[in-house]
């Protein structure tokens, strides 16, 4: 596609709900990442994909955040057993990059609300 | 750890006057450095990026970046601000694992 899209771009949910939300990337991009940003913050690195696989998911806060791309193309991230501090926009970006420099595109975000 | 400070988390300045929005980082080479603009309601959008060689990058806006190695910065600059320059600014590095630092809120004022 012509840039990155994300959904749902708004999604409200209850604690303690399984929640997923969408990426997908710009077409021909190997490298794809998740970023969480929290109000006045800024994006703090969940993961990052190259191709199928996950590059670095050093940042994933707990057991609870899980994220696949099984055909290299669209990537979901998955919360399971929602907290209220989940509350987030959760940002999607991608990049042509194999190796080294990744200038990255982003979505619009999806902004997450536990209740 | 492998990271991108910015010092300042909001900034006040007179339309047409000249910005300079600071920014460190700590990294065991070299990283890549990139500066992105987000405003209200907006996606992030690159202004500039550095990777090597000219130490003075320009990005789009009018908005300029030096490298410096001696001081571990790359300090954006504007010679003269807009009202439309009114925005969150960050700054971020890193090899294949970007990180950004906290932000910097820009306000204009008239």
């Amino acid at each position: 596609g012509a840039g990155v899209s994300q959904t749902p771009s708004n999604k409200v949910t209850e604690k303690g709900k399984y929640v997923e939300l969408r990426c997908d990337p710009i077409s021909g991009h190997t490298a794809l990442y998740w970023y969480r940003q929290s109000l006045g913050q800024g994006p703090e690195f969940l993961i990052y994909f190259q191709g199928t696989g996950a590059a670095d998911d050093s940042g994933l806060p707990n057991d609870r955040f899980f994220a696949v791309r099984p055909e290299g193309s669209v990537s979901t991230l998955k919360i399971q057993r929602t907290e209220r501090g989940d509350s987030a926009v959760y940002l999607c970006a991608s990049s042509p990059a194999r190796t080294g420099a990744n200038v990255l595109t982003f979505g619009a975000g999806s902004r997450l609300t536990v209740l | 750890a492998q990271s991108v400070t910015q010092p300042d988390i909001h900034i006040t300045v007179s339309e047409g006057a000249s910005l300079e929005l600071r920014c460190n980082y700590s990294y065991g080479a070299t990283p890549y450095l990139f500066w992105y603009v987000q405003s209200p309601g907006q996606g992030l959008q690159l202004l500039l990026k550095y990777f090597s060689g000219d130490t003075l990058v320009q990005g789009i806006k009018g908005f300029e970046a030096e490298f410096k190695r001696s001081q571990s910065s790359f300090n954006l600059r504007k010679p003269s601000v807009h009202w439309s320059d009114a925005a969150e600014y960050f700054c971020s590095g890193g090899y294949q694992k970007v990180t950004f630092g906290t932000g910097t809120k820009l306000q204009v004022i008239p």
